[in-house]
């Protein structure tokens, strides 16, 4: 079964800093993707970034971008330039590749506070 | 395109009561999917649907839920007889699934049900 682990229930950063959010994983799949998802105060679940696990090179989306490290199952997201509304709960999430499904296993979330 | 839609925004019910939970998914989309995400359990597959059929419903905790998808443009969620504990957020996402390719879900608003 695959499970996702974020152990930081909540971080803080200044703006225009950087914060780096931890996620490991486990799956018995040699193919899957693993995902960031953002949740604003206002509930709804965006997609930050992804990443295919068969993919060596880091995803990055602007000032997002993450580092994968596949042998040690691990998944983090770095926020660059950290910006107010960066400020919400943050989901890492997996997903096997292909087939008839994407189930997605969410992890616990980080709460992102940004300080002024 | 107006996205994934889920209706009610918030209800408000009391034990014992029927509760329906709308969505109508992204035209085109083959795949939806019932996630339920609470403060103690975080993020939670209920049951996704592909082409309008039931393909894993292992998330539904137990005989008070069902859900339904009579037609590709709408499915519902719901709970018979309600109790406090079903109070969450439940959101409803839709995927157009293509084997073996990535497929992204998007997801809705979510709809807030407490139960008193």
């Amino acid at each position: 079964a695959q499970t996702v682990t974020q152990s930081q229930p909540e971080m803080s950063v200044q703006e225009a800093e950087t914060v780096t959010l931890s996620c490991t994983y486990d799956t018995s799949e040699s193919d899957y993707y693993l995902f960031w998802y953002k949740q604003p105060p206002s509930r709804q679940m965006i997609l930050v970034i992804r990443q295919e696990a068969y993919k060596q090179q880091n995803a990055t989306e602007n000032r997002f971008s993450v580092n994968f490290q596949k042998a040690a199952k691990s998944f983090s997201l770095k926020i660059s330039d950290s910006q107010l509304g960066d400020a919400a709960m943050y989901f890492c999430a997996s997903a096997n590749y292909g087939g008839a499904t994407n189930k997605l296993i969410f992890g616990t979330g980080t709460l992102l506070a940004v300080q002024p | 395109d107006a996205g994934v839609i889920q209706s009610p925004r918030h209800e408000v019910t009391e034990m014992g009561q029927e509760v329906t939970l709308r969505c109508k998914p992204i035209s085109g989309h083959n795949s939806l999917f019932w996630y339920r995400q609470t403060m103690m359990r975080g993020l939670e597959l209920l049951i996704y649907f592909n082409n309008n059929v039931p393909i894993d419903d292992s998330g539904m905790p137990e005989d008070r839920f069902s859900a339904k998808m009579p037609n590709a443009s709408f499915s519902t969620l719901k709970i018979q007889p309600s109790e406090p504990r079903d109070s969450a957020v439940y959101f409803c996402a839709s995927s157009l699934i293509v084997f073996s390719s990535y497929n992204e879900q998007f997801f809705g608003p979510g709809t807030r049900l407490t139960v008193l």
